[in-house]
């Protein structure tokens, strides 16, 4: 399997429920990102995370608790949601330091929060 | 501030013409590097074209090119020829020199794009 691969899909959570989301990425790169797509807004960066180490955190709410156990898997932990957490989560890769490399996304999970 | 400036929320283009998207952007670093992605309803970014603040020719990728004039600051994505599937989201991004240990890009709000039979 090749690219970024984010499950699930689709979630609907309720506001007390715990969840996580997965991504998993096979192009051996070193940097993963997560990015947060509300409609009619520019992707929000959330958080990066380079070889392992967490290296950006964009003043998100504690209810979103990252996770990077090795440099191929990145979790994004999420408890106690709000209704305005609704939004397409993105999860990328690229490798930093080679400066026209692209950042490689995965499909996305798209989350409702009821 | 905005860095990343896509004025136009909405496009339509005629099958088989070419079209023109705008993106500005905005920073004091003389090394950047400057993105184009493409989302389709599907919800994936499909990365299009790069081109380097130090590139002295225009970016071209197949149907797509960007339109790159740095006294200006903006880079704009051509698409000539227009094909039904490339209606879809346009997403302008930059990345920074000073953002080099992170790679992390910077988004405009993205240009939708339909194409007309």
């Amino acid at each position: 399997e090749t690219g970024v691969t984010q499950t699930p899909r689709h979630l609907v959570m309720g506001m007390t429920n715990k969840k996580s989301l997965k991504c998993e990425q096979h192009l051996g790169h070193n940097a993963m990102y997560w990015y947060k797509q509300s409609a009619k807004k520019p992707l929000e960066l959330m958080f990066v995370y380079s070889l392992e180490e967490r290296v950006e955190n964009n003043s998100v709410p504690s209810r979103f608790s990252p996770e990077c156990p090795n440099s191929s898997h990145l979790f994004l932990h999420l408890h106690t949601l709000q209704p305005e957490d609704s939004a397409l989560y993105l999860c990328a890769s690229s490798q930093p330091g080679q400066y026209n490399s692209p950042l490689h996304f995965g499909n996305g999970t798209r989350l409702t929060v009821t | 501030a905005q860095k990343i400036t896509q004025t136009q929320p909405g496009m339509f283009v005629q099958e088989k013409e070419a079209v023109t998207l705008d993106c500005t952007y905005d920073t004091s670093d003389p090394s950047y590097g400057l993105f184009w992605y493409k989302q389709p309803s599907s919800g994936e970014m499909i990365f299009l074209i790069y081109q380097g603040s130090y590139d002295q020719q225009n970016a071209t990728e197949g149907r797509y090119s960007l339109n790159f004039q740095k006294a200006r600051k903006s880079a704009n994505l051509v698409i000539s020829a227009s094909q039904l599937g490339d209606s879809a989201m346009y997403f302008c991004a930059m990345r920074e020199k000073g953002s080099s240990n992170t790679g992390k890009l910077i988004f405009g709000q993205g240009t939708t794009l339909q194409v007309k039979p």
